[in-house]
């Protein structure tokens, strides 16, 4: 069990461009969430699966925001069109579905809009 | 709204010395809540946790105090070590929000040795 793998590590987009990240997460886990951490912040929730279904988006998942997890394994996040306020850390997280399963997080996709 | 919220930025202690991290709540839904630590670089990573029915969980050097009717929980860090010089996030969950987790600013603790 590697944990959670998120890729790319970082990455630097120009304005307007479309960006996609990858999170593969514990492989008995069956809930995989995704956050956006800003400097200074804690992580804001974002939106979760629990195997193929995406059970809950924020009301920060703007429409340019689209998460999938197509075979209830791995996740991708796209960004479209992207603006500098997209700039920031995206955590991946995984859990079991049992009570209190603490969340486990990847190191993240740092996201620079230029 | 900031449901979660530490008000302290940054805490130094010296190596050896208690460390207490404090975090405040306003959401009386939640009934759950974790302790997260995170280096530079790295995803925040489970440090320990406490049901709302409890009021002390300890684990090692950590121990995490919840006073309910003050909406307020403490982390106790004893002896401490250089090496837990990080950013701690405080977090909470609603049993109905699917483990979703809503996190406080974070404390930067520098332990000092």
């Amino acid at each position: 069990d590697t944990g959670v793998s998120q890729d790319p590590r970082h990455k630097i987009t120009k304005r307007g461009q479309n960006v996609t990240f990858r999170c593969d997460p514990i492989s008995e886990h069956n809930r995989l969430y995704w956050y956006r951490q800003t400097l200074g912040q804690g992580p804001e929730f974002l939106t979760y699966f629990q195997n193929e279904a995406q059970l809950e988006k924020s009301r920060l998942l703007s429409d340019r925001f689209s998460a999938e997890r197509p075979k209830g394994s791995f996740s991708t996040l796209e960004i479209q069109r992207t603006e500098q306020g997209d700039s920031a850390m995206y955590l991946c997280a995984s859990s079991l579905v049992a009570g209190y399963s603490p969340l486990h997080f990847g190191n993240g996709t740092r996201l620079t809009v230029t | 709204d900031q449901q979660v919220k530490q008000n302290s930025p940054s805490l130094s202690v010296q190596e050896g010395r208690i460390s207490i991290l404090n975090c405040d709540y306003t959401n009386s839904m939640f009934d759950y809540f974790l302790w997260y630590k995170k280096y530079p670089a790295e995803g925040p990573t489970f440090l320990i946790s406490i049901s709302s029915i409890k009021d002390k969980n300890e684990d090692g050097r950590f121990t995490v105090f919840l006073n309910k009717s003050a909406k307020h929980l403490s982390l106790h860090i004893v002896p401490s070590q250089p090496g837990d010089s990080a950013v701690y996030f405080c977090a909470a969950i609603k049993e109905t929000s699917g483990s979703r987790l809503t996190f406080g600013e974070g404390t930067q603790l520098t332990v000092n040795p």
